[in-house]
């Protein structure tokens, strides 16, 4: 069955540093999306993306955030300054579009455990 | 989207089947009842959707009732894999054509006894 994989499972970095979390989507899905869950907090949607540009972002996107999907496959988080807040798991998920039915449901990775110190 | 709310926790015993309530009053007619779970340590896994009918699936029943305000999932026989976070979630149809973000709430907490 196909799924969608993440790397690196774990990620610790130091606060100020740089992270890209990488996610590889399931390879016909078209919406592509990233959420994080603060350890025993809720889920929380960050950004979703469709023909190669974000559709919807949350509050929490800003412009520490930025994703890409460099090629075919893969589709990227890149947090450009860390700080302890940023602290989390983050999840990417993938749906696709049929056409006859409304069947959107969205298909988790395993996530990355982001650790700033 | 529309507000659900839920049981904080819940326990079953394994193998008896398990109902998992959640309430949605202010439903709109375009809006999808949507059901995830999250295991301990795991990302949230897709379980089950409906709209007006009752829906059965692999994994569980969804049974929606006649005025929408409320539904139930039914797993049929708890196991002990069961056990995680089960989320109602409802989702507006046409809303974004397919690229939505799902609004996550707490969810209740499935405990099984084995």
């Amino acid at each position: 069955e196909p799924e969608v994989t993440q790397t690196p499972s774990h990620q610790v970095t130091q606060m100020g540093q740089e992270v890209i979390l990488r996610c590889v989507p399931i390879s016909n899905h078209l919406y592509f999306y990233w959420y994080r869950q603060i350890l025993g907090q809720k889920v929380e949607f960050l950004v979703s993306f469709y023909n190669n540009e974000i559709s919807e972002k949350s509050e929490i996107f800003d412009d520490q955030f930025s994703v890409e999907r460099p090629d075919g496959s893969n589709f990227t988080l890149k947090i450009r300054s860390t700080k302890l807040e940023d602290s989390a798991m983050y999840f990417c998920a993938s749906s696709s579009k049929e056409v006859a039915e409304s069947s959107y449901e969205q298909y988790f990775g395993p996530g990355t455990r982001l650790t700033v110190t | 989207d529309a507000k659900t709310t839920q049981p904080n926790s819940m326990e079953s015993n394994e193998e008896e089947p398990v109902h998992l309530p959640c309430n949605h009053s202010t439903i709109s007619g375009t809006d999808y009842i949507h059901w995830y779970r999250q295991l301990p340590s795991q990302g949230p896994e897709y379980v089950i959707h409906g709209l007006t009918s009752n829906v059965n699936n692999r994994m569980a029943s969804l049974a929606i009732a006649e005025d929408r305000k409320s539904s139930t999932l039914i797993l049929h026989r708890a196991t002990l894999r069961d056990a995680a976070v089960y989320y109602c979630i409802l989702r507006d149809a046409y809303s974004g054509a397919g690229s939505y973000q799902l609004t996550f709430g707490k969810g209740t907490k499935l405990s099984v006894i084995p």
